[in-house]
């Protein structure tokens, strides 16, 4: 079956401006995270979606990064007023129901260059 | 807090030989620990997991992990590689606190090398 996509794959944009990376989980898959990869290290943990809510945004680094599942579907990752720093690979995630034991699907990644 | 460490950047290995890369863990409770491998301009895929039960874990293409709570580690392991085997593997642990479960810690990743 279909995987996790992630639309697009590689987004260039200048420092200060607005973008919007779109997830598109396995169906059915009630539980959605984001990562932030940063050249030479792991996924780091951003937000997590259960359903439409965000059970745990606590790895947003701050608050010009917003996502948002408002079907409890899709999911987009926001983030305002680019800077150079948030040049990394973000990655979503899947899994069936969040639970301890799930395996977590990982799509292919956007990669965002700020320049 | 939870955390893993890969304590090798790179792993050179001959294709035939066996490989091993390792993986250390720190968490409070239960562990649950995860081994994905990414290949170039691809999301990271499962390997395999520990939950509970065997210390001995088996999964994808092959591959497998040693629990080892004295050691606090979860080394993966292959019998014979295969030069199809070189990627960049990932360790990761799930916070088993309730309240922080769906969290996932990653180490930095180990880049193994399978020669031909």
């Amino acid at each position: 079956g279909a995987g996790v996509s992630q639309t697009p794959s590689n987004k260039v944009t200048e420092k200060g401006k607005y973008v919007e990376l779109r997830c598109d989980p396995i169906s059915g898959h009630t539980a959605l995270y984001w990562y932030r990869q940063s050249l030479g290290q792991g996924p780091e943990f951003l937000i997590y979606f259960q359903g439409t809510g965000a059970a745990d945004d606590s790895g947003l680094p701050n608050d010009r990064f917003f996502a948002v599942r408002p079907e409890g579907s899709v999911s987009t990752l926001k983030i305002q007023r680019t800077e150079r720093g948030d040049s990394a690979v973000y990655l979503c995630a899947s899994s069936g129901t969040g639970t301890t034991t799930d395996t977590q699907y990982f799509g292919p990644g956007t990669r965002l260059t700020v320049l | 807090a939870q955390s893993v460490a890969q304590p090798e950047d790179q792993v050179n290995v001959a294709e035939g030989n066996p490989l091993t890369v390792k993986c250390t863990y720190s968490v409070s409770g239960n562990p649950y620990l995860f081994w994905y491998v990414q290949y170039p301009n691809r999301g990271l895929q499962f390997l395999l997991k520990y939950i509970t039960g065997d210390n001995l874990v088996k999964g994808s293409y092959g591959f497998e992990a040693e629990f080892n709570k004295s050691q606090t580690s979860f080394h993966l392991k292959k019998p014979s590689a295969l030069v199809s085997d070189s990627a960049l593997y990932f360790c990761a642990v799930r916070d088993p606190l309730r309240a922080n479960f769906n969290k996932f810690y990653f180490g930095s990743g180990t880049k193994l090398n399978v020669k031909p």
